[in-house]
């Protein structure tokens, strides 16, 4: 079992590109929640999602991001038009089902860098 | 406001001793209490889950305890290693008021175990 994949690694983009991330689930979980790492910052629950669901978006910024978890394929996350406040660490996590029983399995994360 | 405050943002400890970390929290009434383990440039890696009803919890060296009296939980890891060097994230579950519930990080402690 590969885990939770995410990709890129590393993504530079300039002022004003769209950064697309994308994660795919381990296999047999379908409850996808993207977060948010500034440095010296927690963890900032950004989105949660399944299968072409958005459950809860709370923590997403009203303006220039959006997320999809489409039937097939990963779930993506884009941000258009980037700023440098959005340089930052992105997470993915995915669980089986019901929070209150498992622990979230995460990805090695999307570093985002806006030069 | 909601908070979760990890008191220490850094402790070391001398090999083969128990380390413990503290969670507090306040204005939360959470139903369950996760720690997870985070290395740099890595994803948070799930460690335990304790549930409200529950005072205590073990895993190997590990030990978790939840008192919702006092709002707070403690982690312990006894016979330290330096392989324990790691950033520990407490996690609280957290109604979104978007009709579902998130986990809530704190902003972890950095232990150092000195050989």
């Amino acid at each position: 079992n590969a885990g939770v994949m995410q990709n890129p690694r590393h993504l530079v983009r300039r002022r004003g590109q769209e950064a697309r991330l994308r994660c795919s689930p381990m296999k047999g979980h379908s409850h996808v929640y993207w977060y948010r790492q500034l440095p010296e910052e927690g963890l900032k629950f950004m989105v949660y999602l399944q299968k072409e669901n958005i459950i809860d978006e709370s923590g997403m910024p009203k303006e220039r991001f959006s997320a999809e978890f489409p039937k097939e394929g990963p779930s993506i996350l884009r941000i258009q038009q980037v700023v440098r406040g959005d340089s930052a660490a992105y997470f993915c996590a995915s669980s089986p089902g019901f929070l209150a029983n498992y622990g979230y399995t995460f990805g090695s994360g999307t570093r985002l860098t806006v030069v | 406001s909601q908070k979760i405050e990890q008191n220490s943002e850094a402790l070391n400890i001398q090999e083969g001793k128990t380390a413990t970390l503290t969670c507090n929290y306040t204005n939360y009434s959470p139903a369950y209490l996760q720690w997870y383990r985070q290395d740099p440039g890595r994803g948070p890696v799930f460690l335990l889950l304790i549930r409200e009803n529950e005072k205590e919890k073990r895993k190997e060296r590990l030990k978790v305890t939840f008192d919702t009296t006092l709002k707070q939980s403690l982690f312990h890891i006894t016979a330290s290693q330096p392989a324990d060097s790691a950033t520990y994230l407490c996690a609280l579950d957290r109604y979104s008021g978007a009709g579902s519930y998130q986990l809530t990080f704190g902003k972890g402690t950095k232990l150092s175990v000195i050989p």
